[in-house]
C-alpha cells in the first residue's frame, strides 16, 4: 500500500526558509501527483499548491505562489515543499498528499512548522 | 476567489441522521469530496466524485451534490463518527479549494 513519509518537526525563525520532504513508499511515484496542505491550529485546511511527479510540473495557490516552490526528486520517490519568508502566521502543521480521481486518497502524516524568535 | 461555506457544528444523537452541507457558486457543476479529520490526525476522504465512497469507508456514509449545496448525510451516526468534516472542490481559477469544516458532535 503507497504510503507517504514527511520529515520530521521544524523550528525556524521569522524570515527563515523552511524545506519539508515528503517521500513515497511503491515504485510508481512518476504517476503520482503531490499536493500540499497545511493547517494552522484550529483551522481550515489550506491548499498550497501541487507538483506532477512525472513531469514536474507545478501550479500554486495564488495566496503562496511567491513564496512556496514545490520540486521532486524522482529517483528518491520524494517531493519537497519550500516556503520562505516564514511568519507567525505560517506555524502550522503541513501535509502532503496524492490525489486520485479527483480526492485526496493519502495523505502524510504532517510536520510541525513552528515559527517563533 | 471561489469560496465552499460549511456550518461551523451539528450536533446529532446516536443513531440518528446527521446532514452536513456545504455551499458554494454552481457548486453542483463541480466534483466535491468530503474528508473526516480527527484530532491530531491526518484526513481521510470518505466520499469523492459527489456520490463515491472509498472502500473501507462505512456504507452510514453518502454524498449528494446538486446547484449550489452538496451534502454529506450520515445515517445511523456512532460515536466513532465525531470529527471535523471539510468539503473540498475543484475549481477552474483557484484549483483546489476547502470549505470551513464542520464540527461534528455526537452526543
Amino acid at each position: 500500500q503507497v504510503q507517504l513519509v514527511q520529515s520530521g518537526a521544524e523550528v525556524k525563525k521569522p524570515g527563515a526558509s523552511v524545506k519539508v520532504s515528503c517521500k513515497a513508499s511503491g515504485n510508481t511515484f512518476t504517476s503520482y501527483v503531490i499536493h500540499w496542505v497545511r493547517q494552522a491550529p484550529g483551522q481550515r485546511l489550506e491548499w498550497m499548491g501541487w507538483i506532477n511527479a512525472g513531469s514536474g510540473s507545478t501550479k500554486y495557490s495564488q495566496k503562496f505562489q511567491d513564496r512556496v516552490t514545490i520540486t521532486r526528486d524522482t529517483s528518491t520517490s520524494t517531493a519537497y515543499m519550500e516556503l520562505s519568508s516564514l511568519r507567525s502566521e505560517d506555524a502550522a502543521v503541513y501535509y502532503c498528499a496524492r490525489s486520485l480521481s479527483d480526492a485526496f486518497d493519502i495523505w502524510g502524516r504532517g510536520t510541525t512548522v513552528t515559527v517563533s524568535s | 476567489s471561489y469560496e465552499l461555506t460549511q456550518p461551523p457544528s451539528v450536533s446529532v444523537s446516536p443513531g440518528q441522521t446527521a446532514s452536513i452541507t456545504c455551499s458554494g457558486d454552481k457548486l453542483g457543476d463541480k466534483f466535491v469530496c468530503w474528508y473526516q479529520q480527527k484530532p491530531g490526525q491526518s484526513p481521510v476522504v470518505v466520499i469523492y466524485q459527489d456520490i463515491k465512497r472509498p472502500s473501507g469507508i462505512p456504507e452510514r456514509f453518502s454524498g449528494s451534490n446538486s446547484g449550489s449545496t452538496a451534502t454529506l448525510t450520515i445515517s445511523g451516526t456512532q460515536a466513532m463518527d465525531e470529527a471535523d468534516y471539510y468539503c473540498q472542490a475543484w475549481d477552474i481559477s483557484t484549483a483546489v479549494v476547502f470549505g470551513g469544516g464542520t464540527k461534528l458532535t455526537v452526543l
